[in-house]
């Protein structure tokens, strides 16, 4: 299957800094990514949907100046975390699709990128 | 709205034994439905998926898949369950909207024992 890269796999950061993670499509191009956020033992909670050259679409509730999103190629989206609290820690995965966002196509999963604010 | 529904938390089966993890959706139109597996701390992992077809899909790692239309059911099953089979089970249904994202179930926490 495609390969979705996150990095970092683990951070640690203060109350109140700013931490970004990546999320790169290895083998294909991606113009759409989205980002997820799990906590312990529960589903995915879709964030926001990474579009390439363009805003990204946010979920209802999750605030879009806290949690900047770039997709600055067809092969990178960013997050970043800004003035991070202990609430923010979380799992964070990112996914694409290599063939669109056709309904048969396979999205795949980053590993995962977990944060812990201190 | 599409939806799928995991109704067990948890599934216990010894090792030999065959497993099998329930999922039912709820789609207008077409049904695309997606299994992926997490195992502690890291990402999702595409087991398998349904589009059209025979109604049985195989997947990766020994698993397979049970479309049934008339119970709107896409049940995961393997003959005979491994110990490092053991991990948490999402079923997802792609939700046919302008970005046609995955809406996930709840998730089944699989747990074989030796």
């Amino acid at each position: 299957g495609a390969v979705v890269s996150q990095h970092p796999s683990w951070v640690i950061c203060k109350s109140g800094t700013s931490v970004k993670i990546e999320c790169r499509s290895l083998d294909f191009q991606a113009t759409t990514m989205f980002w997820y956020r799990q906590f312990p033992k529960q589903s995915l909670m879709l964030m926001a949907t990474s579009n390439e050259g363009s805003k990204a679409t946010y979920e209802q509730g999750v605030e879009k100046d806290k949690f900047l999103i770039n997709h600055a190629s067809l092969t990178l989206s960013t997050l970043t975390v800004t003035s991070a609290h202990p609430e923010d820690s979380s799992f964070y995965i990112c996914s694409a699709s290599p063939g669109g966002l056709g309904s048969g196509n396979t999205i795949y999963f980053g590993e995962g990128s977990w944060l812990t604010v201190v | 709205a599409q939806s799928v529904a995991q109704p067990e938390d948890q599934v216990n089966v010894a090792e030999g034994n065959p497993l099998t993890v329930k999922c039912t959706y709820s789609v207008s139109g077409n049904p695309y439905l997606f299994w992926y597996v997490q195992y502690p701390n890291r990402g999702l992992q595409f087991l398998l998926k349904y589009i059209t077809g025979d109604n049985l899909v195989k997947g990766s790692y020994g698993f397979e898949a049970e479309f049934n239309k008339s119970q709107t059911s896409f049940h995961l099953k393997k003959p005979s369950a491994l110990v490092s089979d053991s991990a948490l089970y999402f079923c997802a249904v792609r939700d046919g909207g302008a970005t046609n994202k995955l809406i996930f179930g709840t998730g089944t926490l699989l747990a074989v024992q030796p």
